[in-house]
């Protein structure tokens, strides 16, 4: 089944304790981003690739890291996280980068991340 | 500034109506435009994607159009079901590189 796969699904964790929301998608996707989505502010994005070792920041990338060492894989870093972190995260991905007008986005699951 | 509007916030519908919920955006120059779903909880689940040159597409009792010229995209429910409650998402792509979302409308169906 072509799925993006997002763990954990729920996370609460302590200001400045490092952690890592992995994200993996078997559909060959050479584009993956990262989305935190805020209450009155929509789904907005943090980080995306646009191929292995190809990434770059989106809306609102501080206090977030990622890397993309293979196409599957696309993990969220927060190195030192903080409670305005504290959101609800979506990890997706699509073909390409939407160029070709029919690159349809799958999302996963999501992961709720509290910061106390 | 490229930004994308749901209007309303929250919607109520009695069971079996059909209805439409809106979408409009600031940018005519769009590559595509998804329409989402979210359960409480829950991830996106794709709906439906029209791309630039199209003007509809349809997948059941939905049907979504898009008019680039005036920058507006519906979402046509027909028959609606309890199960259809949940929050429907725009997203547009205008070729930057990320998806740029509404902040969606919560739909009920009141049995």
């Amino acid at each position: 089944e072509a799925q993006v796969t997002q763990n954990p699904r729920y996370l609460i964790t302590v200001t400045g304790k490092k952690l890592t929301v992995t994200c993996s998608q078997n559909m060959n996707h050479e584009y993956m981003s990262w989305y935190r989505q805020d209450p009155g502010l929509g789904l907005r994005q943090i980080y995306y690739s646009m191929n292995v070792e190809v990434t770059d920041k989106g809306d609102v990338p501080e206090g977030y890291k990622v890397s993309r060492k293979e196409k599957r894989n696309f993990p969220l870093i927060l190195e030192s996280p903080s409670p305005n972190q504290t959101s609800l995260y979506f990890c997706a991905s699509s073909p390409n980068s939407g160029l070709a007008s029919n690159t349809e986005a799958f999302f996963g699951q999501g992961t709720r991340l509290t910061v106390v | 500034k490229q930004e994308v509007t749901q209007i309303p916030a929250a919607l109520s519908v009695p069971e079996g109506e059909n209805l439409v919920l809106n979408c409009s955006f600031t940018d005519s120059a769009i590559y595509n435009l998804q329409w989402f779903r979210q359960d409480p909880g829950k991830g996106l689940t794709s709906l439906l994607l029209i791309q630039s040159s199209q003007r509809e597409q349809t997948s059941g009792r939905l049907n979504a159009s898009l008019d680039k010229s005036s920058g507006r995209s519906t979402l046509y429910i027909a028959a609606s079901q309890p199960g259809d409650s949940a929050t429907y998402l725009c997203a547009v792509f205008f070729g930057n590189e990320k998806l740029t979302f509404g902040t969606g409308t919560r739909l009920t169906i009141i049995p």
